[in-house]
């Protein structure tokens, strides 16, 4: 069955700092990621998605991520954090068992640091 | 153009009663989901509806927890005889299609506190 971990629950950043977040997934078929975020107060909205083309992904906001099958790995980078990145993020994996679920991981919460 | 939009957006209920929480998805968008949102767990899935097939329930929790979807549109999540641990937010979303790489869009969710 296919599943989701986000290393970190919690990671706090200063601004203008690297932003890491983990996101390894599992799955016996080639999977489709993708990365939501979701700001205070706001509805979850799509950050990017991996759909078997281009291995490095970019998306909104300056945010990028790597699919690395080897790894089955998939993590979110941004070179330089601002302060409106604070927010909480998601990594999700979908596959196909005779229709498509998402599952999703726990979420890890982005502090940024003046 | 419009959004997800759910109802209420937030709901206070007694222990035991029966709630029921609405989704308007995009229009035209014949993929539907629910989920639930508690503190420090992430999203869980429900239920997922696409057109007319059957939908996938196999994330609902109990037999308490039920949904329809009428005329592939509007959606309804029904929960019998509240208990504590439904207190979360509920989140729908809705996709174009049926295929894993759709993006899916949020409802802005229903906040429930079951007392």
């Amino acid at each position: 069955a296919q599943s989701v971990t986000q290393l970190g629950s919690h990671v706090s950043v200063s601004e203008g700092a690297l932003v890491l977040l983990r996101c390894n997934y599992s799955s016996s078929v080639p999977p489709y990621l993708f990365w939501y975020v979701q700001y205070p107060n706001q509805g979850l909205q799509l950050l990017l998605k991996y759909t078997s083309a281009a291995t490095l992904v970019k998306g909104i906001n300056g945010f990028e991520a790597e699919f690395k099958k080897s790894e089955t790995s998939f993590h979110l980078t941004k070179p330089s954090a601002h302060m409106s990145d604070a927010a909480e993020y998601f990594c999700a994996v979908s596959v196909n068992t005779g229709g498509f679920k998402t599952i999703f991981g726990a979420g890890t919460r982005l502090f940024v640091k003046a | 153009g419009a959004g997800v939009s759910q109802s209420p957006s937030n709901k206070v209920t007694e222990k035991g009663k029966d709630v029921e929480l609405r989704c308007d998805p995009i229009s035209g968008h014949t993929a539907l989901y629910w989920y639930r949102q508690s503190l420090g767990q992430g999203l869980e899935f429900l239920i997922y509806f696409q057109g007319n097939s059957a939908p996938d329930k196999s994330g609902l929790p109990s037999d308490r927890f039920s949904a329809e979807r009428t005329g592939g549109s509007v959606s309804t999540l029904t929960i019998q005889r509240t208990q504590q641990e439904d207190s979360a937010v509920y989140l729908c979303a809705s996709s174009p299609g049926q295929y894993g790489q759709e993006t899916q869009y949020f409802g802005p969710g229903t906040r429930l506190l079951v007392l």
